[in-house]
């Protein structure tokens, strides 16, 4: 079975513009969590996809966004970049909202010029 | 306001030996743990996790503890390989409120030395 995938894994902006990030959970997994890991906060959760709907958000501004889809496949949206939101953003699937192991993705490295 | 705290940014030890990672929490609502290993350039990969309702579990080399009235958690890793140097990570969840959402400590990186 496919892990979870992230594309891009590496992606250069500048302040001010904005990125759209890609997950594809493992097959079968509705669950589709994103995390923000950065060398100052360690990895903190952004928000939790479960059909279509958001079921938690974490403690970021509103500039972060996503979504999902009906495949499970989810997008995040940070909007306005600013410099502090350079990190590795990872992607976590599992198979519903009762299970607690999450498992993830390889991350996208976004760097802020 | 961290709740998942691993004290000890690195732990060195010699192939063959033990490994002890901590890792200490202070919401008594967590009710599942989890550790995870992390190389560079890579996603977390799950190792192993621990319900409150258990005070132990193994999975092969990897052993956790769990200590509720301390609320403090333990990876052992029996016997240490060189493989082994990554960054392990605790992670905490509240199992009841089924959110997806896990509250990671700092990490902690481990050397093993050949």
């Amino acid at each position: 079975k496919a892990g979870v995938t992230q594309t891009p894994r590496y992606l250069i902006k500048t302040r001010g513009q904005q990125v759209t990030l890609s997950c594809s959970p493992i097959s079968g997994h509705r669950s589709v969590s994103w995390y923000q890991q950065t060398p100052g906060q360690g990895l903190q959760f952004l928000f939790e996809y479960f059909s279509e709907t958001q079921r938690n958000k974490g403690n970021f501004p509103g500039r972060f966004s996503g979504r999902q889809f009906s495949n499970s496949r989810s997008e995040m949206n940070v909007s306005t970049l600013e410099l502090g939101d350079s990190a590795l953003y990872l992607c976590a699937s599992s198979p519903d909202r009762s299970y607690n192991e999450q498992f993830f993705g390889p991350g996208t490295r976004l760097t802020v010029l | 306001d961290q709740q998942v705290k691993q004290n000890s940014p690195s732990l060195s030890v010699q192939e063959g030996r033990i490994s002890i990672l901590n890792c200490d929490y202070t919401n008594s609502m967590f009710d599942y743990f989890l550790w995870y290993k992390k190389y560079p350039a890579e996603g977390p990969t799950f190792l192993i996790s621990i319900s409150s309702i258990k005070d132990k579990n193994e999975d092969g080399r990897f052993t956790v503890f769990l200590n509720k009235s301390a609320k403090h958690l333990s990876l052992h890793i029996v016997p240490s390989q060189p493989g082994d140097s990554a960054v392990y990570f605790c992670a905490a969840s509240g199992y009841s409120s089924n959110t997806g959402k896990l509250i990671f400590g700092q990490g902690t990186t481990l050397q093993v030395k050949p």
